[in-house]
């Protein structure tokens, strides 16, 4: 089925542990975004990449690094992670034109 | 970015309809309403979007008031799968056509179904 498909599902890292969590969609995008959202909270936003080669900072960048791998891929990294971080972890894209933001299922992360 | 105002929540019954307000008294001209949802553990989903003029999906109807302050997402009759938490977001056309488009979600507005 088209979509975003975020991997993985879960994780729980140990505080100062790196990891990457991966995006992909299939609708031949332009935009892709990257969220994150506490308990009880919105969505706020982290990064996000208006076309392929570009990539911008959103709301709440510190800590985070990504990366626009082509067109259909959008990798989110944690160099070092810290409690603060855990969070539930959401990658959406959208067309060129005023079309919806279709999002992933999303990543639980926990650090401990 | 102009702002939006939605109630923390509200309950309505199962299959009755549900009106669920959203202020922006700031909107601008070029600014489309959008309304999304989202379900339990998912990620958010598009509902509906509008300018000026009311419209209807298959989800629902928005209706816009003329001085577009406000606008009112209609469930028309409500299930238990819609429990969920709404989004009320304002999209900058200007912005959109660019590409370089920042989606701000605020808190929403958490619906409850009562069986």
């Amino acid at each position: 089925n088209a979509g975003v498909t975020q991997t993985p599902k879960f994780q729980v890292l140990k505080t100062g542990q790196s990891m990457t969590l991966q995006c992909a969609q299939d609708m031949n995008h332009n935009s892709m975004y990257w969220y994150r959202q506490d308990p009880g909270m919105g969505l706020r936003l982290i990064y996000y990449s208006a076309s392929e080669g570009t990539t911008d900072k959103g709301e709440v960048p510190n800590g985070y690094n990504v990366s626009r791998l082509n067109k259909r891929e959008f990798s989110l990294r944690l160099e070092s992670a810290a409690p603060s971080q855990t969070s539930v972890y959401f990658c959406a894209s959208r067309g060129l034109t005023g079309s919806g933001y279709t999002f992933g299922s999303g990543t639980r992360l926990t650090v401990v | 970015d102009a702002k939006t105002t939605q109630p923390n929540s509200m309950e309505s019954n199962e299959e009755e309809p549900v009106h669920l307000p959203c202020n922006h008294s700031t909107i601008s001209g070029t600014d489309y309403i959008h309304w999304y949802r989202q379900l339990p553990s998912q990620g958010p989903e598009y509902v509906i979007h509008g300018l000026t003029s009311n419209v209807n999906n298959r989800m629902a109807s928005l209706a816009i008031a003329e001085d577009r302050k406000s606008s009112t997402l209609i469930l028309h009759r409500a299930t238990l799968r819609d429990a969920a938490v709404y989004y009320c977001i304002l999209r900058d056309l200007l912005n959109t056509n660019f590409g370089n488009e920042k989606l701000t979600f605020g808190t929403g507005t958490r619906l409850t179904i009562i069986p």
